[in-house]
């Protein structure tokens, strides 16, 4: 079983809609998972963080964490096609960080 | 504030050529300094990373080395570079060794 799974996509979706991307992981002791944006060509960068069980709220962007289930999401509300992008789960092992292979979302207008 | 900057931002070396990529961070102190590789539309794969000068713990054994010289630098290196060391090697830090990760702006080396 990988550390971290993503749904490799693509996901596409028109604009104004809602993204769902989701990510499991295997480590139960993870305390700490991150969502990463990545353009094509460029470097991952942060967009959201969430340590506690339940939702959080960032503009349009909702991270739902379920420990228990060992399942993270990021909801991207009114969707944009600014938003096309590849978006990397990240969760927080004993000393580095271990990233999922990435969804690839494309935002239709 | 802080930021972390990586050179060179692209590479095309020859088959058994050497390699050298270097990170700096600024506006840290003793940060947590990683190396990661992205092959072409696939994930994050962690090569080292050090949590001090001359500190460093390997992921994946390879033809690749890295060194932290200094506080807040930290260098990938390899001897004789293989057709699989074509990539995207990303250098990132954080401040201990649990919250965010930020990346620098990548090296992307191509192996011919």
């Amino acid at each position: 079983q990988k550390e971290v799974e993503q749904n490799s996509g693509p996901l596409s979706v028109p604009e104004g809609a809602i993204a769902s991307l989701n990510c499991t992981y295997s480590d139960r002791v993870s305390q700490s998972f991150f969502w990463y944006r990545q353009y094509s060509g460029k470097s991952p960068e942060l967009i959201m963080s969430i340590y506690s069980n339940g939702d959080k709220e960032d503009g349009r962007f909702t991270a739902q964490l379920n420990k228990a289930s060992q399942y993270v999401s990021l909801l991207i509300r009114d969707s944009q096609p600014s938003d096309s992008a590849t978006y990397l789960c990240a969760v927080n092992m004993v000393r580095d960080m271990r990233f999922g292979a990435g969804t690839r979302l494309t935002v239709k207008p | 504030s802080q930021t972390i900057h990586q050179w060179p931002a692209t590479l095309v070396q020859p088959v058994g050529s050497p390699l050298s990529l270097e990170c700096t961070v600024e506006g840290t102190s003793n940060p947590n300094l990683y190396w990661y590789r992205q092959a072409a539309g696939r994930g994050l794969q962690l090569l080292f990373y050090s949590v001090g000068i001359g500190q460093i713990s390997s992921e994946v054994p390879q033809n690749l080395s890295a060194s932290r010289p200094q506080d807040r630098q930290f260098i990938l290196s390899s001897k004789k570079l293989l057709l699989s060391d074509s990539g995207f090697y990303l250098c990132a830090w954080r401040a201990g060794g649990a919250g965010e990760l930020f990346f620098g702006e990548g090296s992307r080396l191509t192996v011919l």
